[in-house]
């Protein structure tokens, strides 16, 4: 069966230091991953996706993620993270049943503190 | 606003009353899906239509629910006979094709909140 996993509910990270939110995926064929955040009461903004090419995929507001094939892995990384980084990550691979649509995680939230 | 768009935001309803959420999505976006996403959780898929032919529908799709999409323009929701376990984000998706080769994603409405007293 095909799933993501987010093994954080919550992150705790000081605002400047390396923030790291982890994904591991179980998938047949080759993975579709996605990255969205979701602001309080908002829907789901895309961050970054990784289809092919290089490992390292970089997105919006600074965020990048490194594909790793051998660990099914897909964690979302920032260098410096700021106190408007705390919301709701979610990590997601597109179904390989067709159609499109996308298997999420539970969802992780770092708590940046200043 | 070419983003995707949905109405209500918010809707409190009686359990055992029937609600209606519509979504308006861009306007060249073929593919329109709808999910919910319950407290904790990430969304889960609900449907599917391209155009206006609704191609998948999940098994968390009950007889209670069912999904339009007239002319494959907008679409709407429709849930009846409300339960407390209907409580929800129901969520509204577009795109375009993601075909291999394609680069292009999902555009998300800021969703409807459904409460059910």
């Amino acid at each position: 069966a095909q799933s993501v996993a987010q093994p954080e509910d919550q992150v705790n990270v000081a605002e400047g230091n390396p923030l790291t939110v982890k994904c591991t995926y179980s998938v047949s064929g080759n993975p579709y991953l996605f990255w969205y955040v979701q602001y309080p009461n908002r829907g789901l903004q895309f961050l970054l996706k990784y289809i092919t090419g290089d490992n390292l995929v970089k997105g919006s507001y600074g965020f990048e993620a490194e594909f790793n094939k051998s660990q099914t892995s897909f964690h979302l990384k920032k260098p410096s993270a700021l106190v408007s980084d705390s919301a709701l990550y979610f990590c997601a691979v597109r179904d390989a049943g067709g159609y499109n649509k996308l298997i999420f995680g539970a969802g992780t939230r770092p708590a940046v503190h200043p | 606003d070419t983003g995707v768009s949905q109405n209500p935001r918010h809707k409190i309803t009686k359990r055992g009353q029937n609600v209606t959420f519509r979504c308006d999505p861009i306007s060249e976006h073929n593919r329109l899906y709808w999910y919910r996403q319950t407290l904790g959780q990430g969304p889960e898929f609900l449907t599917y239509f391209q155009n206006e032919a609704q191609l998948e529908k999940s098994r968390l799709l009950s007889d209670r629910f069912s999904a339009e999409r007239p002319k494959g323009s907008f679409s709407t929701l429709e849930i009846q006979r409300t339960e407390q376990g209907d409580s929800a984000m129901y969520l509204c998706a577009s795109s375009l094709g993601l075909d291999r080769g394609t680069r292009y994603g999902y555009t998300f409405g800021s969703g409807t909140r459904l409460t059910v007293v």
